[in-house]
């Protein structure tokens, strides 16, 4: 059961334009959201977050978009840069009563900047 | 500070052979998880361990366990190696104030079972 999904495998931009990675969830309890970027032969890192009581979190060209009632998050990217080529990994936590986490990862988007 | 070490980063073991892959977190952290990256079922969370304690458990079989140390370093094993289990084996550590969002990733083991 793939709570978390990410239905682009890849997607190709120009550099300067902007970059839209999509995510679906189904389960309405998470808590949390994040977005993680990955290089080849490199371990994920942390991009953004969002909390489910936000809308939108924005860190420089990174924003992150929250629609609870569609159970939908996007990352925009603005302006794509070639260093942005990435598998882009959508995440996300439910919090339990005693301190325990559940992190769900989507399959990932690769995405290409080209310049 | 230095960041997470997995060693070995490439294994290439057979099928019904067992394996056992190590993490050395961020020095000071005490919680370290292990995740499962493939091409077809994405990232994965397998287990993660708290003060030598499992505290969270993904839906992984029993052929996949895990164990932590007193210095917090943590491994894991994987017993009767299945074709399937040929993956990319990452471990994450964090300090155990802060959630998922400030965890760090090592480089992973690559694991081919043939």
């Amino acid at each position: 059961d793939q709570q978390v999904k990410q239905n682009s495998p890849s997607l190709s931009v120009q550099e300067g334009r902007i970059s839209i990675l999509n995510c679906d969830y189904t389960n309405s309890m998470f808590d949390y959201f994040l977005w993680y970027k990955k290089y080849p032969a490199e371990g994920p890192t942390f991009l953004i977050s969002i909390s489910s009581i936000k809308d939108k979190n924005e860190d420089g060209r990174f924003t992150v978009f929250l629609n609870k009632s569609a159970k939908h998050l996007s990352l925009h990217i603005v302006p794509s840069q070639p260093g942005d080529s990435a598998v882009y990994f959508c995440a996300a936590i439910r919090f339990f009563q005693g301190g325990s986490e559940k992190l769900v990862f989507g399959k990932g988007t690769k995405l290409t900047v080209n310049p | 500070k230095a960041g997470v070490t997995q060693t070995p980063r490439y294994l290439i073991k057979t099928r019904g052979q067992q394996v056992t892959l190590s993490c050395s977190p961020i020095s000071g952290h005490r919680s370290v998880s292990w995740y499962q990256q493939t091409p077809g079922q994405g990232l994965q969370f397998l287990f993660e361990y708290f003060s030598e304690t499992q505290r969270n458990k993904g839906n992984f079989p029993g052929r996949f366990s895990g164990r932590q140390f007193s210095n917090s370093r943590s491994e894991m094993n994987v017993s009767t190696l299945e074709l399937g289990d040929s993956a990319l084996y990452l471990c994450a550590s964090r300090s155990h104030l802060s959630s998922y969002n400030e965890q760090f990733f090592g480089p992973g083991t690559r694991l081919t079972v043939l």
